[in-house]
This record gives C-alpha cells, sequence and structure tokens, in this order.
C-alpha cells in the first residue's frame, strides 16, 4: 500500500480556502486517490476521489498533478463547521476486489471564527 | 440509501470480559471492512471479507479478536478476553466497486469501547 505523508494540523479562518497537500510518491498505476473528512464521534465520511488532473464536487476539488506523486485537497470558502481531521488515502481502485485503505494521522484542520 | 449499521454504540466491560460488535453493511455492497480507531489516531484495518471470505486479517490479534460475516451479509466482531489497551471505536465499513472508477468506502457511526 502506497504510504502518505500530510500535515497534522492546519488553522484557518472563516470564508478562507484551505488546502491540504499530500504526497504519496509510490503510488501504483491503479491507485486512485480518495480523501475522508471525520467529525469527533462519527466515522470517516467520503469527500472527493480522483486518478488524474482536476476533480471537483459540491464540497471540494481535489488537484492531482501529471505525476501523481502528489495532491491537493481544496476546501473553498471554510466555515466553522469544516472543523475535522482530513485523511488522504490511495487505494487500488478501478473496481478491483482487493481493495484496501491505509489510514494514517490525518490532518487535523481548524476553523476558526 | 440507509448506511452502514452499527451496534452497540457504547460499550464498557471490565478487562477480561467479552464484547460483540455487530454490523449491517449497506445493501449489496460485497467488502465489509473493520476497523480499529484508538483516540488521537487514524482507524487501522483489522479485517476485510469479499462476502463471505476473508480478504485480509493480517492486523487482527487472532489470539482475542475474532469476526465473521455469515452469508455474506451481517458480520460480528469479538473480543475475548478484552485488554486495556482495546479500548477503541470499532468501526465498520462496506464498498462496493464503481463503475469505471475507484471503489469508496462507506462507514458507520462506530462503536465506542471502553475497557476498565
Amino acid at each position: 500500500l502506497a504510504k502518505t505523508t500530510q500535515p497534522i494540523s492546519m488553522d484557518s479562518y472563516e470564508g478562507q480556502e484551505v488546502n491540504i497537500t499530500c504526497s504519496h510518491n509510490n503510488i501504483a498505476t491503479n491507485d486512485y486517490i480518495t480523501w475522508y473528512q471525520q467529525f469527533p464521534s462519527q466515522g470517516p465520511r467520503f469527500i472527493i476521489q480522483g486518478y488524474k488532473t482536476k476533480v471537483t464536487n459540491e464540497v471540494a476539488s481535489l488537484f492531482i498533478p501529471a505525476d501523481r506523486k502528489s495532491s491537493t485537497l481544496s476546501l473553498p470558502r471554510v466555515s466553522l463547521s469544516d472543523t475535522a481531521v482530513y485523511y488522504c488515502l490511495v487505494g487500488a481502485g478501478r473496481g478491483s476486489n482487493d481493495y484496501k485503505l491505509s489510514f494514517g494521522a490525518g490532518t487535523t484542520v481548524t476553523v476558526r471564527a | 440509501e440507509a448506511g452502514v449499521a452499527q451496534s452497540p454504540r457504547y460499550k464498557i466491560i471490565e478487562k477480561r470480559q467479552s464484547v460483540a460488535f455487530w454490523c449491517n453493511p449497506i445493501s449489496g455492497h460485497a467488502t465489509l471492512y473493520w476497523y480499529q480507531q484508538i483516540l488521537g489516531q487514524g482507524p487501522k484495518l483489522l479485517i476485510q471479507f469479499q462476502n463471505n471470505g476473508v480478504v485480509d486479517d493480517s492486523q487482527l490479534p487472532k489470539d482475542r479478536f475474532s469476526a465473521e460475516r455469515l452469508k455474506g451479509v451481517d458480520s460480528t466482531l469479538k473480543i475475548q478476553p478484552a485488554k486495556l489497551e482495546d479500548s477503541a471505536v470499532y468501526l465498520c465499513a462496506s464498498s462496493e466497486p464503481q463503475g469505471g472508477g475507484g471503489n469508496t468506502i462507506y462507514f458507520g457511526e462506530g462503536s465506542w469501547l471502553t475497557v476498565v
């Protein structure tokens, strides 16, 4: 499983954009990059997933450079409710039945008023 | 669509006692996972099922932990005897391959275990 490295914590203010960069230097050809969000007392929640270039949904954007050795999760105009731990994971995709995700420590994002 | 259901939500037991957690995955999801999350850490995969077969249980402490998934749907995770260091949240998750893309894993709310 590809190992990921992401900052331990980040602070921001309401209305700002938060960008969290994750390094995954040994990502495999068929690995997808997935980001999860976890609030206290809840299970992780899927945010976004991508393979290459840029992916955008109603919650966030995911930027993946051509070499795929890193990725950046972008949260536009954060609010206090975006305070959470964010996990970057890489794992086999493309319909694989052997799909596992290995979580690191994640990035604790704290949004202040 | 109903999510991953887990019970009990909270459990407090004394060390050396036993405990069982139950999970009902999202309907139709063939893959089921059990993760252990200790406070302040990311979730750690304990066991992964594909239908009712075990795909990976390399990090499951088999001397005290056991899990089964009869009929390829519901699953039970058991700890016997419990140790203080087993205090954690036990997360159940399920997934189904997405057509033409990566898998997405959906997590339940977790079962909180405190061993005293």
